[in-house]
């Protein structure tokens, strides 16, 4: 089976701009959750979607936004770029409801780079 | 306001030398998960405990959960520098709908 993949890998935004990320799951997963990782902060979660819901949200502000499609891919979009949101943007998925279903599967990640 | 302190911070070690990484937490979680991260990529899921007092091995790495659900550990025996790398344990909250709460990581550093 193929690994959670995302898209790009590496992007280099200006302060101010808004960007979209993008996350495939593994087949047959249909819970996506998204992650910021820094150093200061380590691995922050930022919200989950299954069946195109948000079901939970991390304390972000509300420039942080994502959704989900039918087919369980999934994009999250940062508006108004800030110094700060430069991070790895981490995806991660899991198949619910079922057995094993709080195994999450991370993705490579994005490296995202705010100037 | 869940937390997980993740002891040590940093671990510079020898080949062939045993270690623990702990992870402590006031909370209880329904799960936890061991994973380990190579720098630019993702976390690598290694183990999920789930049963207070669950013990699972994987070569030579042994993780324990503990009987309160609160605090893992996960110990290496006789270390390699393929073992290098960052450690982070990540409780999953009851409830919350598969939100992991993460350690702030162990960085291992095996010298041959």
């Amino acid at each position: 089976k193929a690994g959670v993949t995302q898209t790009p890998r590496y992007l280099i935004k200006t302060r101010g701009q808004q960007v979209t990320l993008s996350c495939s799951p593994i087949s047959g997963h249909r819970s996506v959750s998204w992650y910021q990782q820094t150093p200061g902060q380590g691995l922050q979660f930022l919200f989950e979607y299954f069946s195109e819901t948000q079901r939970n949200k991390g304390n972000f502000p509300g420039r942080f936004s994502g959704r989900q499609f039918s087919n369980s891919r999934s994009e999250m979009n940062v508006s108004t770029l800030e110094l700060g949101d430069s991070a790895l943007y981490l995806c991660a998925s899991s198949f619910t409801p079922g057995l094993a279903d709080y195994e999450q599967y991370f993705g490579p990640g994005t490296r995202l780079t705010v100037t | 306001t869940q937390l997980l302190e993740q002891s040590p911070q940093f671990l510079s070690i020898q080949e062939g030398e045993n270690l623990t990484v702990y992870c402590n937490s006031s909370s209880v979680f329904s799960s936890l998960q061991w994973y380990r991260q190579e720098p630019g990529e993702g976390p690598v899921l290694l183990v999920t405990v789930v049963t207070g007092g669950e013990v699972k091995k994987l070569k030579r790495l042994t993780f324990q959960f503990g009987d309160a659900r609160k605090d893992s550990s996960l110990h290496i025996t006789a270390a390699q520098p393929g073992d290098t790398g960052l450690y982070l344990c990540a409780g999953e909250v009851s409830g919350g709908y598969n939100k992991l709460i993460f350690g702030a990581g162990t960085r291992l550093a095996v010298h041959p």
